[in-house]
């Protein structure tokens, strides 16, 4: 079940430029989160939003959760090589027997050239 | 440092072989993932446990099995494997409590020919 829908997959741009990622959903989260993946690696988290209508930044990375937990953006400003990699976002059920199991959107892969 | 750690980065298996994986994490987390990551689907549940002996289903269970004898340590068994089953798998565990980080391990890049 594919809860989060992500966009866009793929997304190639020029250093200096800016970026958003967006992760939009039916359902309401008890909090989403954002990871980054380099290649032959893990996810590694880089941010939990918790309260709607959060904002949170990360040096050049915002994260913005929605007003009713459904939807949530990642913008880069002036993005540079080294943000290139794959970003996953990933709702946190709010309860009963899935209470905090991860949902993962699809993915965004981010390619950075200089 | 928080680690977890995967038995094989690359592993190449024939149809019908029963393969593990292996999964160990040392941060004493009582709860502990297997997904499977493929190009355009992102990461799908396979199974997961939350204490040691217990394991949950879930989204895509069918062909998999899991065994959690000790907490820091969770397998994942095809029990014969197929072609459909080549992928990324990623081990993850996380905390109790409301802290829903997951660390994730490095992964092991299984192809079945």
């Amino acid at each position: 079940t594919q809860l989060l829908e992500q966009s866009p997959q793929f997304l190639s741009i020029q250093e200096g430029e800016n970026l958003t990622v967006y992760c939009n959903s039916s359902s309401v989260f008890s909090s989403l989160q954002w990871y980054r993946q380099e290649p032959g690696e893990g996810p590694v988290l880089l941010v939990t939003v918790v309260t709607g209508g959060e904002v949170k930044k990360l040096k050049r990375l915002t994260f913005q959760f929605g007003d009713a937990r459904k939807d949530s953006s990642l913008h880069i400003t002036a993005a540079q090589p080294g943000d290139t990699g794959l970003y996953l976002c990933a709702g946190v059920s709010t309860g009963g027997s899935t209470l905090g199991r991860l949902y993962f959107g699809r993915g965004t892969q981010l390619t950075v050239w200089p | 440092d928080v680690k977890v750690t995967q038995s094989s980065r690359y592993l190449v298996k024939r149809t019908g072989e029963k393969v593990f994986l292996e999964c160990v994490q040392d941060m004493d987390h009582e709860n502990m993932f297997w997904y499977r990551q493929d190009p355009g689907l992102g990461l799908r549940l396979i199974y997961f446990s939350y204490d040691v002996k217990m394991k949950e289903k879930g989204d895509i269970p069918e062909g998999y099995s899991v065994s959690r004898e000790k907490k820091e340590r969770f397998s994942l068994i095809l029990e014969s494997a197929s072609t459909n089953q080549t992928s990324m798998y990623l081990c993850a565990s996380r905390s109790g409590g409301a802290v829903y980080e997951q660390y994730f391990g490095p992964g092991t890049r299984l192809t079945v020919t």
